[in-house]
């Protein structure tokens, strides 16, 4: 079956603009988690998603927000952005939430100039 | 809070030498353990899992992990690595109830000829 599926690949925006990323999970997946990753912090879990509710929630700033529709697709959306916000943003699936295998997406390299 | 620490930063074997790098997390009971394994460019594939019973874990491309709870450590091991091995090492904690996961700083693995 298609694996976890990210869009778009790359994106470079400028300071102050918004951005929008989406994620499609495997079929049948209900879980859908975000993470952000930079060299400097490494892997941060951003938020996730179940049923179409946020579960839970990273550190991070009221700019960055998500939802999940009812074919458990999501997006997350980052505004007013900053220079700091460049980094591989990671959407992962699973069956279930919690203990269960997470299958990652190749990722969103998003550029901030 | 659950924390996890992967001392290596960097690791350099010769194609065919032995390889274990190292995991310690910080969390009260036993947490639910991982292991991924991400290629430049790529998301995070998961090489292994450890919820409960054997403590000695086989996964995915040869590799197994070895749970000790005295140690609060999740060792990743391969007998014999392939240039194909190449890449950066993830260990990751899961605490139950919090569905969060920590992950580690990674291990960057290079492989010389």
């Amino acid at each position: 079956k298609a694996g976890v599926t990210q869009t778009p690949r790359y994106l470079i925006k400028t300071r102050g603009q918004q951005v929008t990323l989406s994620c499609s999970p495997i079929s049948g997946h209900r879980s859908v988690s975000w993470y952000q990753q930079t060299p400097g912090q490494g892997l941060q879990f951003l938020f996730e998603y179940f049923s179409e509710t946020q579960r839970n929630k990273g550190n991070f700033p009221g700019r960055f927000s998500g939802r999940q529709f009812s074919n458990s697709r999501s997006e997350m959306n980052v505004s007013t952005l900053e220079l700091g916000d460049s980094a591989l943003y990671l959407c992962a699936s699973s069956a279930d939430r919690g203990n269960t295998e997470a299958f990652f997406g190749q990722g969103t390299r998003l550029t901030v100039v | 809070a659950q924390s996890v620490t992967q001392p290596d930063i960097h690791i350099t074997v010769s194609e065919g030498a032995s390889l274990e790098l190292r995991c310690n997390y910080s969390y009260g009971a036993t947490p639910y353990l991982f292991w991924y394994v991400q290629s430049p460019g790529q998301g995070l594939q998961l090489l292994l899992k450890y919820f409960s019973g054997d403590t000695l874990v086989q996964g995915i491309k040869g590799f197994e992990a070895e749970f000790k709870r005295s140690q609060s450590s999740f060792n990743l091991r391969k007998p014999s690595v392939h240039w194909s091995d190449a890449a950066e090492y993830f260990c990751a904690v899961v605490s139950g109830g919090s569905y969060i996961p920590t992950f580690g700083r990674g291990t960057s693995l290079i492989v010389h000829p």
